[in-house]
């Protein structure tokens, strides 16, 4: 059964940059049809869409977070990352990891594997 | 920040029923396929519906959607404890972006 585990430092200081890795066991991230991406949820709040990526293939970032945001992947360790730079408070949120349909002709998408989630607080 | 609106909070007694409603636009629900979500603080969200009304397998058909124009509707029948928790929408954008609702709050009195 596919698992997927987000890890990274829970605290970052404001203006430096956060770095968050997804593990995938149980498959693969090269696998056919689908992308993998970052989503997160600050307290209180709705979930946001970071970043996806197609393994060897386009990535798709949110236009608001797109000058900060890189995502990449790591076949060889079956591995995604994420790294958003110049982090403020605003950034303070639980971070996702996720695998999703993706047919942009159709407009289907849907997320079908998420991770744990993992808290990542900035401050100083 | 949420491109979808949902209602921050539905509830009803238990064995009752609650509709969850999610507004977008064109260049969102209107075109594309909208899926829904169950997430239990602490914990991974689930997908409930994709494709605007199919269920995973696992899911009981207690859980139901619907889409028409730009807006979608997520229903729960014989509202169970078990059934509290936050649900989301979401769908794609023509302009490549996922996007997803505010949220709402279901609550079983």
């Amino acid at each position: 059964q596919l698992q997927l585990q987000e890890s990274g430092p829970g605290l970052v200081k404001p203006s430096e940059t956060l770095s968050l890795t997804c593990s995938v066991s149980g498959g693969s991230i090269s696998s056919a049809g689908y992308h993998w991406g970052w989503v997160r949820q600050p307290a209180g709040k709705g979930l946001e869409w970071i970043a996806s990526l197609y393994h060897s293939g386009n990535s798709y970032y949110n236009p608001s977070l797109k000058n900060r945001v890189t995502i990449s992947e790591d076949a060889s360790r079956n591995q995604f990352s994420l790294k958003l730079t110049s982090v403020t408070a605003a950034d303070t949120a639980v971070y996702y990891c996720a695998r999703h349909t993706l047919v942009a002709v159709t407009g289907k998408a849907e997320f079908d594997l998420w991770g744990q989630g993992t808290l990542v607080t900035v401050s100083s | 920040q949420s491109v979808l609106t949902q209602p921050p909070s539905v509830s009803a007694a238990p064995g009752q029923k609650v509709t969850i409603s999610c507004s977008g636009s064109s260049s969102n629900i209107g075109n594309n396929y909208v899926s829904w979500y169950q997430h239990l603080p602490g914990t991974a969200p689930k997908l409930l519906i994709y494709e605007n009304y199919k269920r995973p397998s696992g899911i009981p058909d207690r859980f139901s959607a619907s889409k028409s124009g730009t807006s979608a509707t997520l229903g729960i029948t014989g509202l169970q404890t078990g059934d509290e928790a936050d649900y989301f929408c979401g769908t794609w954008d023509s302009s490549l972006t996922g996007v997803f609702g505010t949220g709402t709050k279901v609550t079983v009195l």
